[in-house]
């Protein structure tokens, strides 16, 4: 089974921190994802990777960074945390990109920012 | 672009009732769809995919059926248990995924 995790499952954070969220998966996927999901949102793209060292700008990525430079890590980094990204976040794999590929979940991080 | 629109909830059903879950969409040439399930406090996991029209996609007593002339993907289960009680979302790949906005199912014994 394709297992994906992520470093916390809760984090607190004051406004301005630096605040690193980390995911690794065990299945030699070449492609990584993270998500913010909100409440009547659904789960929105900030950022993915299709591999090391390589990243792409999702629907959402103000605000945010990643790193990627080891195959099975994908980090994301918020610069100077607010309020408004008080979410939960969600990292994915998956080992193609076509249509048919499925996307695996980490178990989320969910993030305050006060 | 694509999208995908599911009906809002919340569910919430008696336990052995019919479910039945919409799910539209909308994009260019042929996308693959999907169901995930979140658990309260969990992560999504893959609840079952179709890949090509009238492809039926099934798993844990839950089927959805790829409908191109309606552009559906509409989750059913026959008898929903307590267990089922989660949030539900649809979502379709076109080389680019996309989710609904998510469903909860709230069952009661």
């Amino acid at each position: 089974d394709v297992k994906v995790t992520q470093s916390s499952r809760y984090l607190v954070k004051r406004t301005g921190e630096k605040v690193f969220l980390e995911c690794v998966q065990d299945m030699d996927h070449e492609n990584m994802f993270w998500y913010r999901q909100d409440p009547g949102l659904g789960l929105r793209l900030i950022y993915f990777s299709y591999d090391v060292k390589m990243k792409e700008k999702g629907d959402i990525p103000e605000g945010y960074s990643v790193s990627r430079e080891k195959k099975e890590r994908f980090s994301l980094i918020l610069e100077s945390a607010s309020t408004n990204q008080t979410s939960m976040y969600l990292c994915a794999s998956s080992s193609g990109w076509g249509a048919g590929d499925t996307q695996y979940f980490g178990p989320g991080t969910r993030l305050t920012v006060l | 672009g694509n999208s995908v629109t599911q009906m809002e909830g919340p569910v919430t059903l008696s336990e052995e009732a019919f479910l039945t879950i919409n799910c539209t969409y909308t994009a260019t040439g042929y996308p693959s769809l999907f169901w995930y399930v979140q658990y309260p406090g969990e992560g999504l996991q893959l609840l079952l995919k179709a890949t090509k029209a009238d492809d039926k996609g099934s798993n844990k007593g839950f089927e959805a059926t790829y409908r191109k002339e309606t552009t559906s993907f509409h989750l059913e289960k026959g008898s929903v248990q307590v267990s089922d009680s989660a949030v539900y979302f649809c979502a379709l790949n076109n080389n680019d995924m996309r989710f609904g906005a998510g469903t909860r199912l709230t069952v009661k014994p």
